[in-house]
């Protein structure tokens, strides 16, 4: 199974900042990455697929970045609504695996 | 609109079994995967199972592999996930999710609709 670790596991910030979230794997998977966006007692959407194209209606504060092994997302001006937990998740071997997620919480 | 509503959870004993199912409306689910995804309470998210659009392959975790089993019937637009053997750490919100890539393209494993999850709890 692929590996990742993602980071940081919570993060602090204020509306209208810019923040970044990590993730690596333990191998190249090429851009098959994808980030999700989990509110409380919600289920997970999706924001970004394969490592940087935007799902439709995710506002375009929200970017992805990196191939290989290395993957970034990043939100540009914070929005209280934003404040949730972000998961990574590789698709280019079955098991699909998740990283272990980053709270976002307002500072 | 797509919508994903799964319903079969509850409690159940260790070693018990329990079936999920998960009702799909909005597209054409004979066309897509479904997966099964779950979340362990406070903890982050676990690919369960995945199914081809014509269940012809299926793929499992290592952690539920020989235990459960998962199956759509698309006359129904319904997936399901049969439970055997429950243990503990079993217990977890149980969410289907639509695969992004329908018959006619290249596979990808993501998940583009998510169902509300329906929640399981192994406890004696």
């Amino acid at each position: 199974a692929i590996w990742m670790t993602q980071s940081p596991s919570l993060l602090s910030a204020s509306t209208g900042d810019r923040v970044t979230i990590s993730c690596r794997m333990s191998q190249g998977i090429s851009s098959y990455l994808a980030w999700y966006q989990q509110k409380p007692g919600k289920a997970p959407e999706l924001l970004i697929y394969a490592a940087s194209t935007l799902q439709s209606g995710v506002p375009s504060r929200f970017s992805g970045s990196g191939s290989g092994t290395d993957f970034t997302l990043t939100i540009s001006c914070l929005q209280s609504e934003d404040f949730a937990t972000y998961y990574c998740q590789q698709y280019y071997s079955f098991p699909v695996t998740f990283g272990q997620g980053t709270r976002l919480e307002i500072k | 609109q797509v919508q994903l509503v799964e319903s079969g959870g509850g409690v159940v004993q260790p070693g018990g079994s329990l079936r999920l199912s998960c009702a799909a409306s909005g597209f054409t689910f004979s066309s897509y995967g479904m997966h099964w995804v779950r979340q362990a309470p406070g903890k982050g998210l676990e690919w369960v199972a995945f199914i081809r659009y014509d269940g012809s392959n299926k793929y499992y975790a290592d952690s539920v592999k020989g235990r459960f089993t998962i199956s759509r019937d698309n006359s129904k637009n319904t997936l399901y996930l049969q439970m055997n053997s429950l243990r503990a750490e079993d217990t977890a919100v149980y969410y289907c999710a639509k695969d992004s890539s329908s018959w006619y393209g290249p596979p990808e494993y993501y998940f583009d609709y998510w169902g509300q999850g329906t929640l399981v709890t192994v406890s004696s």
